[in-house]
C-alpha cells in the first residue's frame, strides 16, 4: 500500500539549533516528493520537488535531500519564523495510468526565540 | 507561482443547507484541479480529481452526490457541499495542478453549525 510517513509529529527547537524532519515513503512508480510549509489557517505553501534520488535542493536555511526510501528536510540555525507544519508528498502512478498525490501528516515544527 | 484564490475563505452556515466554494487560478491554466479536505492537525486528504470539462474522479469514502465538484474552464472549479452536516466542518483546499507542477488555493474554512 501507498504510504508516507512523516517524524517526528512535532518539533521545538531553540533558534539556530539545526534539525532534520523525515519522510520515508512507499509508493508504485515515484514521480516526485514535494515539500511544502503550511501555516496555520492558510493552504501548502511549494517549497521543493525532488524526482531521484541523490537529488539535493536547497532555499535559505532549508535542505532537501532524497533517497529511495525516504527524503530529509534540513533546517539550518533555524529562527522563529520557521515555524510551521511541514508536509511531504509523494506523486506516483495508479493503476489507471494516472498520477496520485498522497501526503504525509507532517511535522509541526516550533522554534523559540 | 501561480497566484489560486478561493472564495469564501471562511463560511459559517445551518445544517441542511448548501455551500459552494470557489477556486480559481488567477495566471495559472489548471489542466487537473485536486479537492482536498483538512481536518485539525492532520494532513490532506484528497477528495476528488477533475480535469478540465470531465467528470471529477472521487476517492472512496467521498460522495459525489454530497461534493459536487464543476470544473468547467482552466482557471475556476467549484466545490459544492450540498445538505451540508456538522460533520462536514473541515478546511477545503482546492489544488490547481498541470503537468509536474501543483499549487495550493489558501483553503476555505467551513463550519457548519
Amino acid at each position: 500500500e501507498d504510504q508516507v510517513t512523516q517524524s517526528p509529529e512535532a518539533l521545538r527547537l531553540q533558534e539556530g539549533e539545526s534539525s532534520s524532519l523525515n519522510c520515508s515513503y512507499t509508493v508504485s512508480g515515484l514521480r516526485g516528493l514535494f515539500w511544502y510549509r503550511q501555516d496555520p489557517g492558510k493552504g501548502p505553501e511549494f517549497l521543493f520537488t525532488l524526482y531521484s534520488a541523490g537529488e539535493e535542493k536547497e532555499k535559505e536555511r532549508l535542505k532537501a535531500t532524497l533517497t529511495k526510501k525516504e527524503s530529509f528536510l534540513h533546517i539550518t540555525a533555524p529562527k522563529p519564523e520557521d515555524s510551521a507544519t511541514y508536509l511531504c508528498a509523494v506523486q506516483g502512478l495508479t493503476t489507471s495510468g494516472t498520477y496520485k498525490y498522497i501526503f504525509g501528516t507532517g511535522t509541526r515544527l516550533k522554534v523559540l526565540a | 507561482g501561480a497566484v489560486v484564490s478561493q472564495h469564501p475563505s471562511r463560511v459559517i452556515c445551518k445544517s441542511g443547507t448548501s455551500v459552494k466554494i470557489e477556486c480559481r487560478s488567477l495566471d495559472f491554466q489548471a489542466t487537473t484541479m485536486f479537492w482536498y479536505r483538512q481536518f485539525p492537525k492532520q494532513s490532506l486528504m484528497l477528495m476528488a480529481t477533475s480535469n478540465e470539462g470531465s467528470k471529477a474522479t472521487y476517492e472512496q469514502g467521498v460522495e459525489k452526490d454530497k461534493f459536487l465538484i464543476n470544473h468547467a474552464s482552466l482557471t475556476l472549479s467549484t466545490l459544492t457541499v450540498t445538505s451540508a452536516h456538522p460533520e462536514d466542518s473541515s478546511f477545503y483546499i482546492c489544488s490547481p495542478t498541470g503537468g509536474d507542477t501543483q499549487y495550493f488555493g489558501p483553503g476555505t474554512r467551513l463550519t457548519v453549525l
